[in-house]
């Protein structure tokens, strides 16, 4: 069975970092391209970065870029959001995605909240 | 970038109804289009891939079509189930979501 488990989440204040990760079971992680995707309270969906099955090649979405960075650990079955500059905009819930056909599997998601 | 628009933005429909949503891109995206179905509370599922896919598990009562900019989503016999927000999202292009349409009861 297909797993993506987040952690790192939590509160932190505007201008601070945190790391979050995923962890990966149940497929070949090192396969699959994985995506990040964030939801703010009551609003839509929106994509944040991506990286490639060998963790060398990254993408963000503009709102991020230069203040987020995506990586992997297809050792660990782990790959990771290093989010930096953190802003009240940030907070979200965000989503570790597996990008098979389209996004088939998502995390449970994991809160952040950027605020004083 | 590609802006994705789903109309309407709320549809409210009756357990038995056959509802169609829409969804379209600022530019060509062929087939590259996804639909998902979010519940209060719940991970987006993926429903449907490359425009009219029906993913592995999800009841034929979905069903997608369209080609270029301009797709749409149908449920053919509304179950109580499936009061939810539906998301398109295009993957030709980076990736984006449209902004959701919420499917109440009426």
């Amino acid at each position: 069975e297909v797993q993506l488990v987040e952690s790192g989440g939590g509160l932190v204040q505007p201008g601070g970092s945190l790391r979050l990760s995923c962890a990966a079971s149940g497929f070949t992680f090192s396969d699959y391209w994985m995506h990040w995707v964030r939801q703010a309270p009551g609003e839509g969906l929106v994509w944040v970065s991506r990286i490639s099955s060998d963790g060398t090649n990254t993408m963000y979405a503009d709102s991020v870029k230069g203040r987020f960075t995506m990586s992997r650990d297809n050792a660990k079955n782990t790959m990771y959001l290093q989010m930096n500059s953190l802003r009240a905009e940030d907070t979200a819930v965000f989503y570790c995605v597996r990008y098979g056909i389209a996004f088939d599997y998502w995390g449970q998601g994991i809160l952040i909240t950027v605020s004083s | 970038d590609i802006q994705m628009t789903q109309s309407p933005f709320t549809l409210s429909a009756s357990v038995g109804d056959r509802v169609t949503i829409t969804c379209r891109a600022s530019q060509t995206i062929y087939d590259w289009l996804a639909w998902y179905q979010q519940k209060p509370g719940e991970v987006p599922k993926l429903l449907i891939y490359k425009a009219s896919n029906l993913q592995s598990g999800v009841p034929r009562r979905f069903s997608g079509s369209g080609f270029g900019t301009e797709f749409t989503l149908t449920i053919s016999s509304l179950q109580p189930d499936d009061f939810a927000t539906y998301y398109c999202q295009q993957y030709n292009e980076y990736y984006t979501f449209g902004q959701g349409t919420k499917l109440e009861i009426k």
